[in-house]
């Protein structure tokens, strides 16, 4: 699982209420991604980063936040949870071999906002 | 957008019977990866093929990929019911600031005892 954990593993929580994922890996990737997955859509890119306080947008951004202020972490906010955010979250970092790029992922989070 | 999409949605087989899933991809690639993912788990890597290759192996898996047609395909030979999982195809794109992979939507394998 290359060192990578998430936390909480499960949440329940209630609309407009804020909602913090935090992905910890302890090998001193550089890059980390934030991934929602939702029947029919696959993998969706949420946000990802490149190093400490270098963050950029995915696919689906919209009502979501990022942050790392330490090379192992990475934090997902959800300002306001909305319905639509209920979700399994994963988290992955990435390995590069010469040109190439492997991905590997956390356990996920299963969030529910009610 | 997806880049790639996964053929069929949803495979059923036997034990012991070879399973095939189809990835279809849209623009230029310089390789294209393989994913298993268990029920409540997160994907994990299975194998990766570069552009310039027509074939890899590993195990009981075997990737082809044709670029011309812009397609890859994933055997599994002699399954077993531990098989049992979705199976997603991922391409790199380039943009923004980081290398990025994009993953089809996945063909769920059953491997029925």
């Amino acid at each position: 699982d290359a060192g990578i954990t998430q936390s909480p593993r499960h949440k329940v929580t209630e609309t407009g209420t804020p909602v913090t994922l935090r992905c910890h890996q302890t090998e001193n990737h550089r890059y980390m991604y934030w991934y929602r997955q939702d029947p029919g859509h696959g993998l969706r890119l949420i946000h990802y980063s490149y190093g400490v306080k270098d963050t950029d947008k995915g696919e689906v951004s919209d009502g979501y936040s990022v942050s790392r202020s330490k090379t192992e972490d990475f934090l997902l906010t959800l300002e306001s949870a909305t319905s639509s955010q209920t979700s399994v979250y994963f988290c992955a970092i990435s390995l590069t071999s010469g040109s190439t790029d492997t991905q590997y992922f956390g356990p996920g989070t299963r969030l529910t906002v009610l | 957008s997806q880049q790639g999409e996964e053929d069929p949605q949803a495979l059923s087989i036997q034990e012991g019977e070879n399973a095939t899933m189809n990835c279809s991809y849209k623009t230029s690639i310089n390789n294209l990866q393989w994913y298993r993912q268990n029920s409540g788990r997160g994907l994990v890597h299975l194998i990766l093929i570069r552009s310039n290759e027509r074939e890899k192996h590993s195990g009981r898996l075997r990737v082809t990929l044709d670029t011309s047609k812009k397609s890859s395909s994933l055997l599994i030979t002699a399954s077993r019911a531990a098989d049992t999982a979705s199976y997603f195809c991922a391409t790199p794109i380039s943009s923004g600031s980081a290398r990025q992979l994009t993953f089809g939507s996945g063909t769920q394998l059953t491997v029925l005892p």
